[in-house]
């Protein structure tokens, strides 16, 4: 079953706005995780956060984790037409694989 | 460094014909190895993963199998492909909890078209 839901499903904004995404997980969790997909290629990580911190950052990305409401979020500030990309999160419980949604799709406008 | 090589690329098989794709690891020993099926509007699904040589753990019940001849060789396997069988197939693997997070590096994925 999938343990973790992206939305939105798509989202398009124009270059130089920020863009939020979210996840819901189902299950308790030790961190998540977010990854990049451009059109037929495979994911790319991009960020992890463990279930005991609150926010983390790298570069133009800020991710944070409510493990209360089992929700992360991904904010891309300043996006770039090259942001345009799939962007999913997975779900780590302890175990080796992560879980995945489908994904919210993101179109930046140039 | 570590590189993961998927191949091929892009396969279209007819019904009922066979599969095999490939997946590779360099550079790094006793890997976690995945499949992963990506279907059109159905995010990624995990299809299979191994922990060890021929140790492989099934995570949905289908009409694929997967093999672990060596330490860092994993295949994807069909004996008679169904239409549903089509879709984006990813290859990842990851050093486990081991190495303090499991974050996965992924292949280039494989593009399979049953008609």
């Amino acid at each position: 079953s999938q343990q973790g839901e992206e939305d939105p499903q798509a989202l398009s904004i124009q270059e130089g706005e920020n863009a939020t995404m979210n996840c819901s997980y189902k299950t308790s969790i030790n961190n998540l995780q977010w990854y990049r997909q451009n059109s037929g290629r495979g994911l790319v990580h991009l960020i992890l956060i463990r279930s005991n911190e609150r926010e983390k950052h790298s570069g133009r990305l800020r991710v944070t984790l409510d493990t209360s409401k089992k929700s992360s979020s991904l904010l891309i500030t300043a996006s770039r037409a090259a942001d345009t990309a799939s962007y999913f999160c997975g779900s780590g419980a302890g175990s080796y694989q992560l879980t995945f949604g489908k994904g919210t799709k993101l179109s930046v406008i140039p | 460094s570590q590189t993961i090589h998927q191949w091929p690329a892009t396969l279209v098989q007819p019904v009922g014909s066979p599969l095999s794709l490939e997946c590779t690891v360099e550079g790094t020993s006793n890997p976690n190895l995945y499949w992963y099926r990506q279907a059109a509007g159905r995010g990624l699904q995990l299809l299979f993963y191994s922990v060890g040589i021929g140790q492989i753990s099934s995570e949905v019940p289908q009409n694929l199998s997967a093999s672990r001849p060596q330490d860092r060789q994993f295949i994807l396997s069909s004996k008679k492909l169904l239409l549903s069988d089509s879709g984006f197939y990813l290859c990842a693997w990851n050093q486990g909890l081991s190495s303090g997070a499991n974050v996965l590096t992924f292949g280039a994925g494989s593009r399979l078209t049953v008609l």
